[in-house]
């Protein structure tokens, strides 16, 4: 099971909005709605930003929202700021090994 | 506090064995699955291996791995102190890596609570 294709890396100024995509296969992005996004700042544990494609649980900033078409999920975060940057992996359910992580990306806030 | 409790960090050498734990506390889970995941310095996130706590007789069809670690680990648990275990029998020093574990309530596809991490060094 190869993980899904993010970019590298992303990066924007500070107010900004930015967009990260997530693409994946008819097995996993495509197939399901169960699409969720983790952000992970330098040496702390992943922390659930969306789950079921464009759900916020409960304390995450509005900030962050995300969405799907086709094969390809997105993450955008608008109003840029600083403790936005981290990195991203992209998670989706799979027919295959049950569920599979993006490649991740890197955000830079300028 | 609800939070997924990790054992400590591990040195080993290659050909030892190894077990590492994740115990859930401060909330009674409802049926949760429970993973874990490898992050090597650096790099991204890797599913391992789920097993379902949910389960009256935990068996083959409550555990999946991911094709990629079949064989080299094993996942097990203690539902009844809501705990999963990942044991290695023979490390190498490729297994040099953070291991998390996460928790997703049963018919949910989501894992929104994480364990601190638990750091395992296998050099010689």
């Amino acid at each position: 099971q190869s993980a899904l294709t993010q970019p590298a890396s992303v990066s924007g100024s500070p107010g900004q909005s930015i967009t990260i995509s997530c693409t994946g296969t008819s097995s996993d992005v495509g197939a399901y709605n169960y699409v969720s996004w983790y952000q992970q700042h330098p040496g702390k544990a992943p922390k659930l930003l969306i789950y079921d494609v464009n759900i916020r649980p409960s304390g995450v900033s509005y900030r962050f929202s995300g969405s799907k078409s086709g094969n390809t999920a997105s993450l955008t975060i608008s109003g840029l700021q600083a403790e936005d940057e981290a990195d991203y992996f992209c998670n989706s359910y799979t027919t295959g090994t049950i569920y599979v992580f993006g490649s991740g990306t890197k955000v830079t806030v300028l | 506090e609800v939070q997924l409790l990790q054992s400590g960090a591990e040195v080993k050498k290659p050909g030892e064995s190894l077990q590492i734990s994740c115990q859930g506390s401060g909330y009674s889970f409802s049926n949760p699955w429970i993973a874990w995941v490898r992050q090597v310095s650096g790099k991204g996130l890797e599913w391992m291996a789920f097993i379902y706590l949910g389960a009256s007789n935990i068996g083959d069809s409550t555990i999946r791995y991911n094709p990629s670690f079949r064989g080299l680990v094993t996942i097990s648990a203690d539902k009844s102190i809501t705990s999963a275990y990942l044991q290695w029998s023979s490390l190498r020093a490729s297994d040099t890596a953070m291991y998390y574990c996460a928790l997703a309530e049963h018919g949910t596809a989501f894992w929104h609570l994480w364990g601190h991490g638990t750091l395992v060094t296998v050099s010689s």
